[in-house]
């Protein structure tokens, strides 16, 4: 247990849908991320959030919408996905924005399968 | 740009010693992290070097040069449960943000 918790931990949806990942953290962290593990892929920077302002928008596409609307919560709305889009979505969040003691916390991520 | 490269795979035997190397080239420089991802699982930090030298900690310890753009992890007396990959990360101080590399699948063999 990292202290960021992610739900839901697998989603399956068609490409017509509207869905939402959740990723919530009580560590008093300031910083909060989105990443993108595909399969043999490095960690892909989606989004980045300090003190709920969006810092870092990595080209992604509108597809997917970030949320955060308090340092605690941070939202990722999926809508008319494609099937390489499948993926884990890891949520990630740091104290500060680097440096000692400022390592990122990952959650178990999401497991999205997109059909 | 930003570019960080490791091997993609590494076998060992229990009980040996392990060096994963790290290269990188980021447009800034704030920390270099070390993490572990079992399959299916969230990566957790191993360690971090912001300064030249070597960082111990147990069985594992990590050396940084920020000249050379270059780090590696060393892990002693393996145990099957070491078998996973290991990430290096860069936090980009520029960016304001984590770079990983593409992480190295460690196994461990008997």
């Amino acid at each position: 247990e990292t202290g960021v918790t992610q739900t839901p931990r697998h989603l399956v949806m068609g490409m017509t849908n509207k869905k939402s990942l959740k990723c919530e953290q009580h560590l008093g962290h300031n910083a909060m991320y989105w990443y993108k593990q595909s399969a043999k892929k490095p960690l892909e920077l989606m989004f980045v959030y300090n003190f709920k302002e969006q810092t870092e928008n990595n080209s992604v596409p509108s597809r997917f919408s970030p949320e955060c609307p308090n340092s605690s919560h941070l939202f990722l709305h999926l809508h008319t996905l494609q099937p390489e889009d499948s993926a884990l979505y890891l949520c990630a969040s740091s104290q500060d924005r680097g440096g000692r003691d400022t390592e990122a916390f990952f959650g178990q991520g999401t497991r999205l399968t997109v059909v | 740009g930003q570019n960080i490269d490791q091997p993609t795979e590494m076998t060992a035997t229990e009980g040996a010693i392990v060096q994963i190397n790290c290269t990188y080239q980021t447009s800034g420089f704030n920390g270099l992290f070390w993490y572990q991802q079992h399959a299916g699982e969230a990566p957790t930090f191993l360690s971090y070097n912001v300064l030249d030298g070597l960082e111990e900690k147990g069985r594992f310890s990590s050396f940084l040069s920020r000249s050379k753009g270059y780090s590696y992890l060393l892990l002693k007396e393996l145990q099957m449960k070491d078998s996973a990959s290991y990430l290096c990360a860069v936090f980009d101080n520029y960016g304001q943000n984590f770079v990983f590399g593409p992480g190295t699948r460690l196994s461990v063999l008997p």
